[in-house]
């Protein structure tokens, strides 16, 4: 069965300091789909970043890098330089390769983040 | 343009009630789902529309739970008799693949409800 760990339940930081958030998975599916989602206080969750389980390159865009691993089944997300726009609620998600039937989805807890000026 | 909107954004209904959720997806969207989440956890997923084919059911909890999308565009979630535990924030998500398991997903901003 499908799980996401996310471990950290909360990280508080101040301004400027990089924090990384932590995502464990758990699939006995070869082929899968990891993501990372943003909820802010105003409660829309956003989306961040997908990687299908054939890519482990490490991706980075601005201020976020993510880092892919598979032999320890993590898919973990770094923000550099923290901005206290950055405090939100970040869920990290999973989903199986199902053709286009169905597609389970799979969402850890979160891990609030506050980042203090 | 416009995002995913849902509405109400708040309901309260009495314990035995029928309460209906509506949401309307980003226009041309073809995958729609539906989330519950609960007050500190993260969103559990409830079922998967690909236009107005229901492909995946199996995260409602029971059978007081039924949703439609019968022109494959705006889709209601109607929990029927509802319970104290039925109380969550509930989520619609759409996405412009076909393919469920990949997609990115734009979220609308949630109804409330809350069961008294």
């Amino acid at each position: 069965a499908q799980k996401v760990t996310q471990a950290q339940t909360e990280i508080s930081v101040v301004e400027k300091e990089d924090v990384t958030l932590d995502c464990v998975y758990e699939t006995r599916d070869t082929t899968y789909y990891l993501f990372w989602y943003k909820q802010p206080p105003s409660g829309e969750l956003v989306f961040l970043i997908r990687r299908n389980s054939f890519d482990e390159q490490n991706e980075i865009s601005g201020r976020y890098s993510w880092n892919f691993q598979k032999s320890t089944s993590s898919f973990n997300f770094t923000i550099t330089a923290s901005q206290v726009e950055d405090s939100a609620v970040y869920f990290c998600a999973l989903s199986e390769a199902r053709g286009n039937y169905g597609q389970n989805f799979v969402f850890g807890p979160g891990t609030r983040l506050s980042v203090l000026p | 343009g416009a995002g995913v909107s849902q509405s109400p954004r708040y309901k309260v209904a009495k314990r035995g009630q029928d309460v209906a959720l509506r949401c309307d997806p980003i226009s041309g969207h073809v995958s729609l789902f539906w989330y519950q989440q609960a007050l500190g956890q993260g969103p559990e997923f409830l079922t998967y529309f690909q236009n107005e084919a229901q492909l995946d059911k199996s995260g409602l909890p029971s059978d007081r739970f039924f949703a439609e999308r019968p022109e494959g565009s705006v889709s209601t979630l109607k929990i029927q008799r509802t319970q104290q535990e039925d109380s969550a924030v509930y989520l619609c998500a759409s996405s412009w693949r076909t393919s469920g398991s990949m997609a990115e997903q734009f979220f609308g901003p949630g109804t409330r409800l809350t069961v008294l």
